[in-house]
């Protein structure tokens, strides 16, 4: 059983364009996060959703919408791609706030933005 | 705000060789404390975490890590490297009452035969 899953994985695009990742988890998680992995392996984390709610939304354009129909889901938009928004997405989920939880991350979506 | 420094963003051993990862976090009051694992083209994965009690936390893959308060350090060690241990390794921190994980900028391991 694959616990959090992507999709897709690979996207490959055109400027300007609109494109969207899927994220589901099924390990019952309350809190969801997107991370962005550049070409050096830095990992930015750019928002995350407990219980649907938007907890944290760090320095993101805001041509990137993230969206979580529920806590099991989220999902992220973006708009008019540009070349730097070429990286890996890592979607990851985690249980509650006080606690060590572990955080339990997706295979990662490959964005090329041509 | 809490930050993690992981020293050399490269570490090059031999096979049989112990290999040893610096950790280094800035709160003064302990957090919790991760060391996650990424094989080429794969998420991450969990190697072994602190969050209370023994100091000496034993991981998967013969990884273990210790937490010293008193250096602010989480230290990844292990006896021999294997070749399978190529890999990219994150330490990260979790204050308690946030959920917010912080990574460090991560340390590329090269196991050489």
């Amino acid at each position: 059983d694959t616990a959090v899953s992507q999709t897709p994985k690979y996207l490959v695009t055109q400027m300007g364009n609109d494109k969207s990742i899927k994220c589901e988890q099924n390990l019952g998680h309350d809190t969801m996060y997107w991370y962005k992995q550049d070409s050096k392996k830095f990992l930015k984390i750019m928002f995350s959703y407990n219980n649907k709610e938007l907890i944290i939304n760090e320095t993101v354009p805001n041509r990137f919408s993230p969206k979580s129909p529920d806590k099991a889901h989220l999902n992220l938009h973006i708009n008019s791609l540009e070349l730097g928004d070429s990286a890996v997405y890592f979607c990851a989920s985690s249980q509650g706030q006080a606690g060590g939880g572990t955080q339990y991350f997706g295979p990662g979506t490959r964005l090329t933005v041509l | 705000a809490q930050s993690v420094t992981q020293l050399g963003s490269h570490v090059s051993v031999s096979e049989g060789a112990l290999v040893l990862l610096r950790c280094n976090y800035s709160s003064s009051v302990p957090p919790y404390l991760f060391w996650y694992v990424q094989y080429p083209n794969q998420g991450l994965q969990l190697l072994l975490k602190y969050t209370t009690g023994a100091t000496l936390v034993k991981g998967i893959n013969g990884f273990e890590a210790e937490f010293k308060k008193s250096e602010t350090s989480f230290h990844l060690t292990k006896p021999s490297a294997h070749m399978s241990d190529a890999a990219e390794y994150f330490c990260a921190v979790k204050d308690s009452g946030t959920y917010k994980y912080i990574f460090g900028t991560g340390t590329r391991l090269k196991v050489l035969a």
